[in-house]
C-alpha cells in the first residue's frame, strides 16, 4: 500500500508570493493533517480535515488555508509568503477515528519550502 | 493549555548503550501518548504508543510505560545500534475529542556512534 505522498518535495519562493502543497493520503484514510516543522518552534498544528470538512484548525494567521477534495486529496495554500514560513511542511492522514488512538497518523515526507 | 516536555538534546552514545529519553506532559483528562521518530531527509514515522494509564508501548526494542502518576513517557532501548541515530518526538492527543491534534515535544536528536 503507498504511504502518504507530497508534492513537491523542494520548492523555492520569494517573499509575497503564495504556494500550494499537495498531499495524498493512504488509501482509504479520510482524515488529513498538517504540520509546520522549523527549527526554531519545532513541530506546530496548522489544520485537520474530515470528509472534505475543517475539524480542527491550529495558531497560525489566516494566510495558511487548506482545503479536501472528495477523493480525500488536501492541498495547502500560504499567500503572501514571508521569510519566516521557511520550513518542513508536513502531512499525515488516518482512517476516520477520534484522537489518533485508535487510528495513528501517517506522516509524508514533507515538502521543504524556502522563502527568499 | 496542553504540551509535551522532552530532554535536551543531543543524546551521544556508543552503540549497545542503553537509552533513557524522559518525556513528560501536561494535559486535561486522558490523553494518548506517542513517540515518533525522524530519519534525516523524511518524515515522520509511529515508533509506539500508548492509550491508557499503566499501558506499555513497544517497538523494535523501544519501550515506553504511560505513567500517570508521574505524568510520564519514557522512552527507552536496552540497547542502542548506529541505525537508532534519529529525532525522537513524544507527543499526546488529548483523549475523547474528535481530532486528530497532536501536541508535540520539542524533539531529542539521537547520535549512536560504532
Amino acid at each position: 500500500k503507498a504511504g502518504v505522498t507530497q508534492t513537491p518535495r523542494y520548492l523555492i519562493k520569494t517573499r509575497g508570493q503564495q504556494v500550494t502543497l499537495s498531499c495524498s493520503p493512504i488509501s482509504g484514510h479520510r482524515s488529513v493533517s498538517w504540520y509546520q516543522q522549523t527549527p526554531g518552534q519545532g513541530l506546530q498544528f496548522l489544520f485537520e480535515y474530515f470528509s472534505e470538512t475543517q475539524r480542527n484548525k491550529g495558531n497560525f494567521p489566516g494566510r495558511f488555508s487548506g482545503r479536501q477534495f472528495s477523493n480525500s486529496r488536501s492541498e495547502m495554500n500560504v499567500s503572501t509568503l514571508e521569510l519566516g514560513d521557511s520550513a518542513l511542511y508536513l502531512c499525515a492522514s488516518s482512517l476516520p477515528g477520534s484522537g489518533g488512538s485508535d487510528s495513528p497518523l501517517h506522516f509524508g515526507n514533507g515538502t521543504r519550502l524556502t522563502v527568499t | 493549555g496542553d504540551s509535551v516536555t522532552q530532554m535536551e538534546g543531543p543524546v551521544t552514545l556508543s552503540e549497545e548503550a542503553f537509552l533513557t529519553i524522559n518525556c513528560t506532559y501536561t494535559a486535561t483528562g486522558y490523553p494518548s501518548l506517542f513517540w515518533y521518530v525522524q530519519y534525516p531527509g523524511e518524515g515522520l514515522q509511529l515508533l509506539l504508543k500508548a492509550t491508557k494509564a499503566d499501558d506499555k508501548g513497544s517497538n523494535k526494542g523501544f519501550e515506553a510505560t504511560y505513567r500517570k502518576e508521574t505524568t510520564s513517557f519514557h522512552l527507552e532501548k536496552g540497547s542502542v545500534q548506529v541505525s537508532d541515530s534519529a529525532v525522537y518526538f513524544c507527543a499526546l492527543i488529548r483523549y475523547g475529542g474528535a481530532t486528530n491534534k497532536l501536541i508535540f515535544g520539542t524533539g531529542t536528536l539521537l547520535a549512536v556512534q560504532p
